[in-house]
């Protein structure tokens, strides 16, 4: 079956724009996760959605940050007024449940100028 | 502050060698534990979890899981040069918020 997706692989922007990145999971998934990863750097996390609870938003690095999910399938990470510091590959991964397996998306490439 | 902790490398082995990657975590209620592969430019790639105790094979693949002394290994058996990559491990803290914590990273490099 069909694995993540993600859309754009790459973005390109201007300091000051507003992003919008998109993670379409695995169907039947009800955990997904938004991850961060700078250049040489570790996985940050972001924010966790599972079902419809309230999402896990404790990562977020500012409230420039914000994420959705609609339907609970389909969500977007936004990143208002961006700035050089938000450059990295942005990874969303699914799960069947919590606390098991995930699987990455192929990444969105985040570039500010 | 939860941590994982890997050692950076690069771990350098021969072909058909036996690499040997390690991971220690610091919260000593974590549950699930997972190896990813990463190749540059790629996103990571499941390889193995483990949830108890003891030694998991798929493969050439081992996943060894100590929890009194809080580390978890991958050992790959036959190692090719296609094994070249990051390995990242992670943990799910015993938090019930399900937040994984990943390491930086193990890269290894396979030999011809």
């Amino acid at each position: 079956g069909a694995g993540v997706s993600q859309s754009p692989s790459n973005k390109v922007t201007e300091k000051g724009k507003d992003v919008e990145l998109r993670c379409d999971p695995i169907s039947g998934h009800t955990a997904l996760y938004w991850y961060r990863q700078s250049l040489g750097q570790g996985l940050e996390f972001l924010i966790y959605f599972q079902g419809n609870s309230a999402p896990d938003k404790s990562g977020l690095p500012s409230d420039r940050f914000s994420a959705e999910r609609t339907g609970g399938s389909v969500s977007t990470l936004t990143i208002q007024r961006t700035q050089q510091e938000d450059s990295a590959v942005y990874l969303c991964a699914s799960s069947f449940a919590p606390g098991v397996e995930q699987f990455f998306g192929p990444g969105t490439r985040l570039t500010v100028l | 502050q939860k941590e994982v902790e890997q050692n950076s490398g690069p771990l350098s082995v021969p072909e058909g060698a036996i690499a040997s990657l390690n991971c220690t975590y610091s919260d000593r209620g974590s549950q699930s534990f997972f190896w990813y592969r990463q190749y540059s430019g790629k996103s990571p790639e499941l390889i193995m979890s483990i949830y108890s105790n003891g030694d998991k094979e798929d493969g050439r693949f081992t996943a060894q899981l100590n929890k009194a002394s809080q580390y978890v290994s991958l050992l790959i058996r036959d190692s090719q040069p296609s094994d070249s990559a990051t390995y990242l491990c992670a943990v799910e803290p015993n938090s019930g918020t399900y937040k994984y914590i990943f390491g930086t990273g193990t890269r290894l490099k396979v030999l011809a």
